[in-house]
C-alpha cells in the first residue's frame, strides 16, 4: 500500500538552527516524492520535487530508497520558515498521497 | 481563471442534510483532485479525475460520498445525510494532467461544518 509518514506533528526549531523535516515512504515502485507548503492564510504550494534535485528557499530534499526517505533539511531556520510542511507521494497512477503535515515553529 | 476556485468557502449544515461543494480547476488542468483536511489532522485522499477515464474513488470513506466532473472542468463532491465527522476543510487541487510534470495547484477549500 502506498503511505507516506511524517512523524512529527509540530517541530519547533531556533532561528539560525538546522532543520529537518522527516518523510517516509512505502511505494512498491519508484515514486515521485515532493515537498508541499502551507504558509499562514496561504494556498498549499509546490516547495520542491525529488527529480529537480533543486535548493528552494534554502531547503533541500534527498530521496534514500535504501531508508525510503525524503527528509527535508535547511541548514539555517529562517522566521519566515515558519509554515506547514506536507510530503507528498506521486504513484504510478498518478495518485497523490500526502503525508499528516509537520508544523514548522521558527523560534526567535 | 487565475487558480483553482472553490465554492462556498464556508458551509454551516445541519447534521443529516446533504450539501454540495464545487471546484472550478484551473482551464486546461485535466487532472483534479479532492482531499479532506479535518482538524489538526493531514490531507486525506478522498478521488481523483483524470480525463474522460474512470476516477479513482478509493479514498471515499462511504457511500455518502459521491464527486462528478464534467469533461475537464467543473468538479462537485457531494456528501448526503452529513454527519458531525463530516466537519472539515475540503480541498480542491489541479494539475494538467497524466505522464506531464505540473504542480497540483490548490484552491483554498471550503470549510464545512456540520452541527
Amino acid at each position: 500500500a502506498q503511505r507516506v509518514t511524517q512523524p512529527e506533528k509540530l517541530l519547533s526549531v531556533f532561528k539560525g538552527a538546522p532543520v529537518e523535516l522527516k518523510c517516509n515512504y512505502s511505494y512498491s515502485g519508484s515514486p515521485e516524492l515532493f515537498w508541499y507548503v502551507q504558509y499562514s492564510r496561504q494556498r498549499l504550494q509546490l516547495l520542491l520535487r525529488h527529480i529537480s534535485r533543486e535548493s528552494i528557499k534554502g531547503f533541500t530534499a534527498d530521496l534514500n530508497k535504501g531508508e525510503t526517505s525524503f527528509h527535508l533539511k535547511k541548514p539555517f531556520a529562517q522566521e519566515e520558515d515558519s509554515a506547514m510542511y506536507y510530503c507528498a507521494l506521486r504513484a504510478r497512477d498518478d495518485k497523490i498521497i500526502f503525508g499528516k503535515g509537520t508544523r514548522l515553529h521558527i523560534l526567535p | 481563471g487565475a487558480g483553482v476556485s472553490q465554492s462556498p468557502s464556508n458551509k454551516v449544515t445541519e447534521k443529516g442534510k446533504d450539501v454540495e461543494l464545487r471546484c472550478d480547476p484551473i482551464s486546461g488542468h485535466t487532472a483534479l483532485y479532492w482531499y479532506r483536511q479535518r482538524l489538526g489532522q493531514g490531507l486525506e485522499f478522498l478521488i481523483y479525475f483524470q480525463g474522460n477515464s474512470a476516477p479513482d474513488k478509493s479514498g471515499l470513506p462511504s457511500d455518502r460520498f459521491s464527486a462528478e466532473r464534467t469533461g475537464e472542468s467543473v468538479s462537485t463532491l457531494t456528501i448526503q445525510r452529513t454527519q458531525q465527522e463530516d466537519s472539515a476543510v475540503y480541498l480542491c487541487a489541479s494539475h494538467r494532467g497524466q505522464g506531464l510534470f505540473s504542480p497540483l495547484h490548490f484552491g483554498n477549500g471550503t470549510r464545512l461544518t456540520v452541527t
